[in-house]
């Protein structure tokens, strides 16, 4: 099983509203990632988790708040969203540390995320 | 902290043609990986070729190529008898190698179409 599954795979929210995007890995990977991409742009880092601990915090607004439960597990609660963070959030995962031969981050298919 | 640069927005090629996409990149670090990525419109990041520093030999995966030029810091990726499944975003992507997590830093992309 080499999938990350993210759900929902669609979302539109009112700016008072709170939601969460889920994504689960099953491949025993310790390194958990959150991206956020716009249109016709490169995935920007938000958020690390490693050993289920926050390692990296790419000075993302608090009204994002990240949770990693468990080793397979990894939310991003959403609060307070402004129109302008609407845009795909991309899960990844991977091995935090290794050889050579386990280099690969693997990527969710995204929650696209409407905020209205 | 390193940079990735894509020159080339778009190209398009014709089916079974064969096509180049260049990346340049900048960093301090001696040891590390490039990588190309592909997101197509289904969205899920998807790994197409993977590059270790160290190695002189330039990796192949089938239908794909790169040519590795560490002194001059460039990657370009080569693609062989295009597909019409080719078509799809292009990322070229550094990581450093001897770091706890996989941080990827990306280009800005390059978008490819398959023309047939």
């Amino acid at each position: 099983d080499t999938e990350v599954t993210q759900t929902p795979k669609h979302l539109v929210m009112g700016m008072t509203n709170k939601k969460s995007l889920k994504c689960e890995q099953h491949m025993g990977h310790r390194a958990m990632y959150w991206y956020k991409q716009k249109a016709k742009k490169p995935p920007e880092l938000m958020f690390v988790y490693s050993y289920e601990k926050l390692s990296i915090n790419e000075s993302v607004p608090s009204r994002f708040s990240p949770e990693c439960p468990n080793s397979s597990l990894l939310n991003l609660h959403l609060h307070a969203l402004q129109p302008e963070d609407s845009a795909l959030y991309l899960c990844a995962s991977s091995q935090e540390k290794g050889t050579d031969m386990n280099t690969e981050a693997f990527f969710g298919q995204g929650t696209r995320l409407t905020v209205v | 902290a390193q940079t990735v640069t894509q020159s080339q927005p778009e190209m398009s090629v014709q089916e079974a043609e064969t096509v180049t996409l260049s990346c340049t990149y900048d960093t301090s670090e001696n040891n590390y990986y490039l990588f190309w990525y592909k997101q197509p419109p289904s969205r899920q990041m998807i790994l197409v070729i993977r590059q270790e520093a160290y190695k002189q030999q330039n990796a192949t995966e089938n239908r794909f190529s790169v040519n590795f030029q560490k002194a001059a810091k460039s990657f370009s990726l080569k693609i062989s008898d295009s597909q019409l499944g080719d078509t799809a975003m292009y990322f070229c992507a550094f990581m450093k190698r001897w770091v706890s997590a996989r941080q990827l830093t990306f280009g800005s992309g390059t978008q490819l179409t398959v023309l047939p």
